[in-house]
């Protein structure tokens, strides 16, 4: 059983729908994550919550819209997405020790598979 | 340069066989190394964490870690077809750096 939970599982929509991905983790940790992980590649960073503290891969386009309304939960918006869009996307949870270099790992949930037609 | 190198594989062992993966990383500031294992269309799921150089165990997997040489491994004994699966290595030095990722086969 995980103890980080992401809902859907699946989602289909169009290019100009607007969808949420949700997450929320019971393991009082208190930074969450979203990656996105297409086939064959390791997961890519997108948004880092820490002590609700948001930190943004630039790289993300802004069609992606992270949401954290406290330390267990963490939303992604969706908004005019593109098919390349389509992929895993990932929920991470992880203690933050604060020694450096430290850390604990990354707890994942069991993921959204995301298709944009 | 990445920040943390793996060898892509495929690497195909045969059941009961010890499967060897490795791992390289660059930021001599990280102190914190995980091993994760992810099958097709799945999430990863954590299998080992090492801090200190040295070995660390737990049932059919070890974990070994050289901070001199910057080098990582995980062993897989008596190893298994359900052991077939994608290994990532994960380490942290300020954020999280992945690895590509390893491709494991075990032979029946």
């Amino acid at each position: 059983d995980t103890e980080v939970t992401q809902t859907p599982k699946h989602l289909v929509m169009g290019m100009t729908n607007k969808k949420s991905l949700k997450c929320e983790q019971h393991m009082g940790h208190r930074a969450m994550y979203w990656y996105k992980q297409k086939a064959k590649k390791p997961p890519e960073l997108m948004f880092v919550y820490s002590y609700e503290k948001l930190s943004i891969n630039e790289s993300v386009p802004s069609r992606f819209s992270p949401e954290c309304p406290n330390s267990s939960l963490l939303n992604l918006h969706l908004h005019a997405l593109q098919p390349e869009d389509s992929a895993l996307y990932l929920c991470a949870s992880s203690q933050v020790t604060g020694g450096a270099g430290y850390n604990s790992p990354l707890h994942f949930g069991n993921g959204t598979r995301l298709t944009v037609t | 340069q990445k920040e943390v190198e793996q060898n892509s594989g495929p690497l195909s062992v045969p059941e009961g066989a010890i499967a060897s993966l490795n791992c390289t990383y660059s930021d001599r500031g990280s102190q914190s190394f995980f091993w994760y294992r992810q099958y097709s269309g799945k999430s990863p799921e954590l299998i080992m964490s090492i801090y200190s150089n040295g070995d660390k165990e737990d049932g059919r997997f070890t974990a070994q870690l050289n901070k001199a040489s910057q080098y990582v491994s995980l062993l897989i004994r008596d190893s298994q077809p359900s052991d077939s699966a994608t290994y990532l290595c994960v380490s942290f030095g300020n954020q999280f750096y992945f690895g590509t990722g390893t491709s494991l086969t075990v032979i029946p």
